[in-house]
């Protein structure tokens, strides 16, 4: 696809459950970033990846988040044990150029 | 500590009117990029358009175009002939131009265009 593709659209999910949120990059691009937004907020910062590598992981919040990009593509946050806290828009992105990111629609979490 | 402040939380202006959002920010970087974009309700994260701080001139992107006050560390976006379609938040951003991905951001504005 010519985008950023994210899977699922909307997850819901019981607290203490895991889920596995999915992106897939735009062909080419070696950098890729998850953000999450909350309700009339920017997005804020969790993980970068270049290549297959996290080059940044400072803004995943605590141990219960983890991200994977195993052949330097396609990309899946998990979240163990989640939170009503971890409701949010869950945002990728990609990019080649340095700053000119290419966001995904996003996978909107609820957790009950 | 680098920031962005959005001072309008929520704008509305009839259908074919010029509105213009406004954007501050600080840094003290003399090198950086700025952005504004668009995300929709279907919550599609879209580039309006980009500012090296190096470049004088303003950008412009057909119906989008910025004022861009270095010294004044002002962003501003000005929609011209506002559009149903325009209905979005706008979020004002900035990175360093020796940095890949530390994006900061802004609270966005709610842009609302009225029939």
């Amino acid at each position: 696809g010519a985008g950023v593709s994210q899977t699922p659209s909307n997850k819901v999910t019981e607290k203490g459950k895991y889920v596995e949120l999915r992106c897939d990059p735009i062909s080419g691009h070696t950098a890729l970033y998850w953000y999450r937004q909350s309700l009339g907020q920017g997005p804020e910062f969790l993980i970068y990846f270049q290549g297959t590598g996290a080059a940044d992981d400072s803004g995943l919040p605590n141990d219960r988040f983890f991200a994977v990009r195993p052949e330097g593509s396609v990309s899946t946050l998990k979240i163990q044990r989640t939170e009503r806290g971890d409701s949010a828009v869950y945002l990728c992105a990609s990019s080649e150029l340095a700053g000119v990111k290419f966001f995904g629609p996003g996978t909107r979490l609820t957790v009950l | 500590a680098q920031t962005v402040t959005q001072s309008q939380p929520e704008m509305s202006v009839q259908e074919a009117e010029t509105v213009t959002l406004s954007c501050t920010y600080d840094t003290s970087e003399n090198n950086y990029y700025l952005f504004w974009y668009k995300q929709p309700p279907s919550r599609q994260m879209i580039l309006v358009i980009r500012q090296e701080a190096y470049k004088q001139q303003n950008a412009t992107e057909n119906r989008f175009s910025v004022n861009f006050q270095k010294a004044a560390k002002s962003f501003s976006l000005k929609i011209s002939d506002s559009q149903l379609g325009d209905t979005a938040m706008y979020f004002c951003a900035f990175i360093p131009m020796d940095s890949n991905y530390q994006l900061i951001w802004g609270a966005g504005t709610k842009l609302i265009i009225k029939p």
